[in-house]
């Protein structure tokens, strides 16, 4: 079982629309817990990080929140743009270096 | 300033060729990692290395070497290709590796055993 499991698989929403993005993770303890950006046929950006005493990081029109006690972050995206339709990894770094990948959301924004 | 660069950008390979994945980068980092991703799952690491002449395995290490001479390259090998090593191949860079540090990713290379 992945320690770091995302939902939904896929979305599909209208522009302009908001939409969030889950991600529960197991690993502990940890460092700090990142959100990721994938475009088709490109490699992994980074969005927002937060250390496990952070709550919320904003990043434009991207929101990420934290819980540390129930091991939950979301990824909140406002007023969405047909260039946000990609892959979003959430990503736990661990005490000891070691990073953890969820398989990703695969976000579709149509016009 | 380039960033992580990947080389191939696409791959054939027959099973049992081996071959070269190149990764270079130009920001003067001193962590690199190499990682696989497939459908469904979360990228998974290889080979890393925390600075020339060191390196290490991660979680799917068999069927690849890595080699680390100069702090820029950091080549992956695939020493005797098999069909369960198709995949998307991604180099990345850290300052550190540390984890609190920005990772920049390449662009990635498509691999296809045949």
């Amino acid at each position: 079982k992945n320690q770091v499991e995302q939902s939904p698989q896929s979305l599909i929403i209208l522009e302009g629309k908001n939409c969030t993005l889950q991600c529960n993770y197991t690993v502990s303890p940890f460092s700090n817990l990142r959100w990721y950006k994938q475009d088709t046929g490109r490699g992994p950006v980074s969005l927002t990080i937060m250390t496990f005493s952070e709550n919320t990081k904003s990043n434009g029109r991207y929101t990420a929140t934290l819980d540390a006690d129930t091991k939950q972050s979301s990824l909140h995206i406002t007023a969405s743009q047909l260039s946000d339709s990609a892959s979003y990894i959430c990503v736990v770094s661990l005490n000891n270096n070691d990073m953890r990948f969820g398989a990703g959301t695969r976000l579709t924004v149509k016009p | 300033n380039a960033g992580v660069t990947q080389t191939p950008k696409f791959q054939v390979l027959k099973t049992g060729q081996s071959m070269t994945l190149q990764c270079a980068q130009d920001m003067n980092h001193e962590y690199m990692s190499w990682y696989r991703q497939d459908p469904g799952m979360g990228l998974r690491l290889i080979h890393y290395s925390v600075g020339a002449g060191i390196t290490d395995q991660g979680e799917v290490p068999n069927g690849y070497n890595v080699s680390r001479s100069t702090t820029e390259d950091f080549p992956l090998r695939l020493l005797s290709a098999a069909p369960s090593q198709t995949s998307v191949y991604f180099c990345a860079s850290s300052y550190s590796g540390t984890g609190a540090d920005e990772q920049y990713f390449g662009p990635g290379t498509r691999l296809t055993v045949t």
